[in-house]
């Protein structure tokens, strides 16, 4: 089960919003309703941002949201903040034997 | 609130056994929830490990199965993780997690522990 596909960096200017994909395939991203986004700051542990594809956990900022269209989920952030520069992990369950797979993560820097 | 902390060993020889203890406070295990393991070697991302069940049900990832054994521990309310035969490749930041969803393990981690660094080195 190879990790699911994020582009390595997005960037954008302070109010902008910007997305980041997550690619799978049918057996995970496409198949289920069980994709979760992950912020991570450095040295810091990963935080639930999204769950079930579009949910956001309490305390979450409603600027940040989730989608998917076939075998492609994506986190949008809008109104980007100096705060929100941190690695982004997608996560999705998979009918696979792996049983959960991440994303390969994208860094988000605000310029 | 959940709090989960994790202890162990910073530094493992290689071909010897990695264990690890996560903590948990704030919640019961016996009450329920899957409790996970996931690592994240230097400057790499994120990769699931396996997950328990109060119950002692167990779910691993095919590419560890062979060298994991987690088990938990409700008198302490504590689960463990073993890694078997490690090499330097086993080099990580592991985080212990609480599963979403109390019946359930496919929606994703909703409370993290901050994680520890393990470095697998003679």
């Amino acid at each position: 089960q190879s990790a699911l596909t994020q582009p390595a960096s997005v960037s954008g200017s302070p109010g902008q919003s910007i997305t980041i994909s997550c690619t799978g395939t049918s057996s995970d991203v496409g198949g289920y309703n069980y994709v979760s986004w992950y912020q991570q700051h450095p040295g810091k542990a990963p935080k639930l941002m999204i769950y079930d594809v579009s949910n956001r956990p309490s305390g979450v900022s409603n600027r940040f949201s989730g989608s998917k269209s076939g075998n492609t989920a994506s986190l949008t952030i809008s109104g980007l903040q100096a705060e929100d520069e941190a690695d982004y992990y997608c996560s999705s369950y998979t009918s696979s034997s792996t049983l959960r797979v991440f994303g390969t993560g994208t860094k988000v820097t605000v310029l | 609130q959940v709090q989960l902390q994790e202890s162990g060993p910073g530094l493992v020889k290689p071909s010897e056994t990695l264990s690890l203890t996560c903590a948990v406070s704030g919640y019961s295990i016996s009450s329920g929830y899957y409790w996970g393991w996931i690592r994240q070697p230097p400057g790499k991302g994120l990769e699931w490990i396996g997950s328990i069940y109060h119950s002692g049900s167990t779910y691993y990832n095919p590419s560890l199965k062979s060298r994991v054994t987690i088990s938990v521990d409700t008198s302490k309310n504590q689960f463990s993780l073993k890694l078997s035969s490690v090499t330097a490749a086993d080099t990580a930041v592991y985080y212990c997690a609480r599963a979403l969803g109390r019946f359930t393990m496919v929606r994703g981690f909703d409370y993290w522990g901050q994680g520890t660094l393990v470095t697998v080195s003679s």
